[in-house]
């Protein structure tokens, strides 16, 4: 089947820490990955994707790589600010555009 | 682009009652979802339409949610009887197209249930 699983937080950082959330996939074919971005009171905002396996997808300073041999997807950016707070969400989609998240994890930057 | 419109943003009701959601999709999109976040956890899939079929209510609990997509455009998601596990945030999003796993979906800003 499909599934994401994603580092559990939260995670509490000091302002230009480097940054990384783990995330691993188990999917059937191959799926697209991507990282979604919660803030407070807010829906789900696209932050970045890839579609094949050795893309890198980034956006606003934030990387992740699709790595079909680990099958992990790991979201990273090299100086936090504290506007990043937030809740980042892994996720794939498969056949038929269905998407599958992970629970999520909790990013608190501190100044 | 309008985003994705979702309303009302909050809700409260008594167990037992009914309540009903309502979405407008980014015009053009062909695929329209309804995710249930409770608090903590990641958005699970209610229902996917495809136009106005469904493609995937396998996690709606049909006994007391039904949703519908009207003309292939606006939806609504009804539960009735409401019951306190059904506190959370209901998530409508939508993409391009449905047949294509590389378009991300755009969400809107969800309505916040609470049952009493």
């Amino acid at each position: 089947g499909n599934s994401v699983t994603q580092m559990e937080g939260p995670v509490t950082l000091s302002e230009e820490a480097f940054l990384t959330i783990n995330c691993t996939y188990t999917a059937t074919g191959y799926p697209s990955l991507f990282w979604y971005v919660q803030y407070p009171g807010e829906g789900l905002q696209l932050l970045l994707k890839a579609t094949k396996a050795d893309d890198k997808g980034s956006n606003k300073g934030f990387e992740a790589t699709y790595r079909k041999e680990t099958t992990s997807f790991h979201l990273e950016k090299g100086s936090v600010q504290v506007s990043d707070s937030a809740v980042y969400f892994c996720a794939l989609s498969n056949t038929g555009n269905q998407f599958y998240f992970g629970t999520g994890t909790s990013l608190t930057v501190i100044p | 682009e309008a985003g994705v419109a979702q309303s009302p943003r909050y809700k409260i009701i008594e167990k037992r009652q009914s309540v009903a959601f309502w979405c407008n999709p980014i015009s053009g999109h062909a695929t329209l979802y309804w995710y249930q976040q409770i608090l903590g956890q990641g958005p699970k899939l209610l229902i996917q339409f495809q136009n106005n079929g469904v493609v995937d209510d396998s996690q709606l609990p049909k006994d007391r949610f039904s949703a519908e997509r009207l003309k292939g455009v606006d939806s609504t998601l009804k539960i009735q009887p409401a019951k306190l596990e059904d506190s959370a945030v209901y998530l409508c999003a939508s993409s391009l197209q449905g047949s294509s796993y590389n378009s991300p979906l755009h969400f809107g800003n969800g309505t916040r249930l609470t049952v009493t």
